[in-house]
This record gives C-alpha cells, sequence and structure tokens, in this order.
C-alpha cells in the first residue's frame, strides 16, 4: 500500500521568511511526487512534480521541492513567503507502475504580513 | 476549452435516496479519480480507474460505485448505503506519467 504523510497540520510564517512544507511517502516502486494547492471551495492547483531527474524540482509561483530518496521525502519550499501563499497544500504519491494517485492529509500554510 | 468538468457544484440528497455526480473530461486522460474531502481534512481516494470499463476501489469505495463506460466520462453515485455522504466530491484526470487536473468539485448536503 502506499501512503503520504504530512506532519503539520499547520505552518506559520512571516511574509519574506523562507517556507517549508514537510512530506514524507511511502510507495513499494519508484514514486511519481505531486505538491498541488488549493484555496477555499476550490478544486486543487498543480505546483509541481517529480517524475525523474534532478532531485530539485522547480515549480510555480516560486515554489520547489527536493526529492530525497534515501529519506523518502518531498518538502515543499520557497525562498521568500508571500501572505497570498496562505491556503491549504496537499503532497501526492503514485507508483510508477500503477494509476492510483494517494494524498496526504494537507498543511495549512498561514503567512503573516 | 479543454479540462475536466463536475456538476452539479451544489447537491442535496435525502436519507435513503442516491444520487450521482458527474465528471467530464475533455483532455484525452486515460485515468480518472473520485475523491471525498471533509472540512479541513485531506483528500481520500473513493475509486480510480486506469482505463475504459475497468476501475478499482479506493480506501473508501463503500456506499458508493461509479462507471466508466466513455473514456471522457467518469460519474459517482453515492447509495443510500453510504451513512455519512455530506462532503466535497473532487473528480480527476491524468496521463501516465503526469500530473492530474482536478474538476471544481460538487458539495453535496444530505438533508
Amino acid at each position: 500500500a502506499q501512503s503520504v504523510a504530512q506532519p503539520e497540520d499547520q505552518v506559520n510564517v512571516a511574509e519574506g521568511n523562507p517556507l517549508t512544507v514537510k512530506c514524507t511517502y511511502s510507495v513499494s516502486g519508484n514514486p511519481y511526487l505531486f505538491w498541488y494547492v488549493q484555496y477555499p471551495n476550490r478544486g486543487l492547483q498543480f505546483l509541481l512534480k517529480y517524475i525523474t531527474g534532478d532531485n530539485l524540482v522547480k515549480g510555480s509561483y516560486g515554489f520547489e521541492a527536493e526529492f530525497n530518496k534515501s529519506q523518502t521525502s518531498f518538502h515543499l519550499k520557497k525562498p521568500s513567503a508571500l501572505v497570498s501563499d496562505s491556503a491549504l497544500y496537499f503532497c501526492a504519491v503514485r507508483d510508477m507502475r500503477i494509476a492510483m494517485l494517494t494524498f496526504g492529509g494537507g498543511t495549512r500554510l498561514m503567512v503573516k504580513p | 476549452d479543454g479540462g475536466i468538468t463536475q456538476s452539479p457544484k451544489y447537491l442535496f440528497r435525502k436519507e435513503g435516496q442516491n444520487v450521482t455526480l458527474s465528471c467530464e473530461q475533455n483532455l484525452n486522460h486515460d485515468a480518472m479519480y473520485w475523491y471525498r474531502q471533509d472540512p479541513g481534512q485531506g483528500l481520500r481516494l473513493i475509486y480510480y480507474s486506469q482505463i475504459v470499463n475497468d476501475f478499482q476501489k479506493g480506501d473508501i469505495a463503500e456506499g458508493y460505485s461509479v462507471s466508466r463506460e466513455k473514456k471522457e466520462s467518469f460519474p459517482l453515485t453515492v447509495t443510500s448505503a453510504q451513512k455519512n455522504p455530506t462532503a466535497f466530491y473532487l473528480c480527476a484526470s491524468s496521463m501516465v506519467g503526469q500530473e492530474a487536473f482536478f474538476g471544481q468539485g460538487t458539495r453535496l448536503t444530505v438533508v
């Protein structure tokens, strides 16, 4: 069975400071990894993905994530947070061999002015 | 416009009634998914389908049913066996190895 853990329900950061949202995963085969963002009462918007290649992945709105195979982690980062980054963030994993896409419980990011 | 469309946006169900949520995509994606989201919670997988005429149970399939008769359509039926159906339902689609695209969701309320 595959799973995703987001250990923090909420992350608080001041505007302009760097942010990190943590994600660890478990999957039998090689993983595809994704980060999504959700604003209230909306669907999910794709931020970035790791499929293969460079461990550091850059995505939309200045976000990036680092794939660490030994620690089975895929933490989301941004060098300088904006108030508008405040939202619910989800990490997801998919085994390369099957279509099943599993999400973590989500982390609420609060950026304060 | 290419995309994934869920309808209706809001749905009200009486106790003991079956209801069907629509999900249509024109992205030519092979895989489609249904998730349930409860307030302040993560996404839990109900069913997914890799190809037409084939689908697999997710983590919380009990009380739900799906069909995949056409590549572009993956309707979800919430049956009377689902005891607590009030939730936000999200449909998604993807190609192999690519990110999933999500619809805007259907909010189901039992009245």
